[in-house]
């Protein structure tokens, strides 16, 4: 179900080490899964995105990380600089549904 | 390229005045529109979507309603706001397949 109703947890980083995000997402027939980035005052921004039949996919910067067993995805930024501070939600879809079921949201600090 | 509007960006209203936000997409035919709300540091809940031209789903029981006049249109209303309808609203959309979902700038609502 959707995670809503809940204030975000915080992840601090200083600048330069590397950040992960986690997600659990509720529903073991979601087959897609997509990483945003929000910025405050702005709408959601892609970052990347899995199928379920792949557990790991790399970007710019980026590498998502999936483990359908236990239902949970992650976020990896590699040497996170100020710009990377927003709030990050992790999403899911079920083929068919057309529904984008987004998880919590974590709000990521990067200490200079 | 495809784009995505979304008017106004910030509205105040008092309670009891009505309520329309319009949604507009440009570059694509035929996308699975979606609104969304936001409050205050929390995470996005589906509140509609649409897969057609007045096909319109509603994800939760609301003082809110969605119509889909064009197809690359979406709009939000409601007849009377409540406090309670404060928040970030955001538009979406999504292609056909599996495919992630793009969304507009918001529109912050204060009902007071």
């Amino acid at each position: 179900g959707e995670s809503v109703g809940l204030h975000l947890p915080t992840l601090s980083v200083q600048e330069g080490d590397n950040s992960i995000i986690n997600c659990a997402y509720s529903n073991s027939a979601s087959d897609y899964f997509i990483w945003y980035k929000q910025e405050s005052g702005k709408g959601p921004q892609f970052i990347i995105d899995i199928r379920s039949n792949m557990d790991k996919r790399q970007g710019q910067r980026v590498t998502v990380l999936l483990n359908k067993t236990v239902k949970h995805l992650s976020l990896q930024i590699a040497a996170t600089q100020p710009g990377d501070s927003a709030v990050y939600f992790c999403a899911e879809n079920t083929s068919g549904t057309y529904k984008y079921i987004f998880g919590t949201g974590t709000r990521l600090k990067v200490l200079a | 390229s495809q784009t995505i509007h979304q008017w106004p960006a910030t509205l105040v209203q008092p309670v009891g005045s009505p309520l329309s936000l319009e949604c507009t997409v440009e570059g694509t035919s035929n996308p699975n529109l979606y609104w969304y709300r936001q409050a205050a540091g929390r995470g996005l809940q589906l509140l509609f979507y649409s897969v057609g031209i007045g096909q319109i789903s509603s994800e939760v029981p609301q003082n809110l309603s969605a119509s889909r006049p064009q197809d690359r249109q979406f709009i939000l209303s409601s007849k009377k706001l409540l406090l309670s309808d404060s928040g970030f609203y955001l538009c979406a959309w999504s292609g056909t397949g599996v495919t992630e979902a793009f969304f507009g700038q918001g529109t912050r609502l204060t009902v007071v």
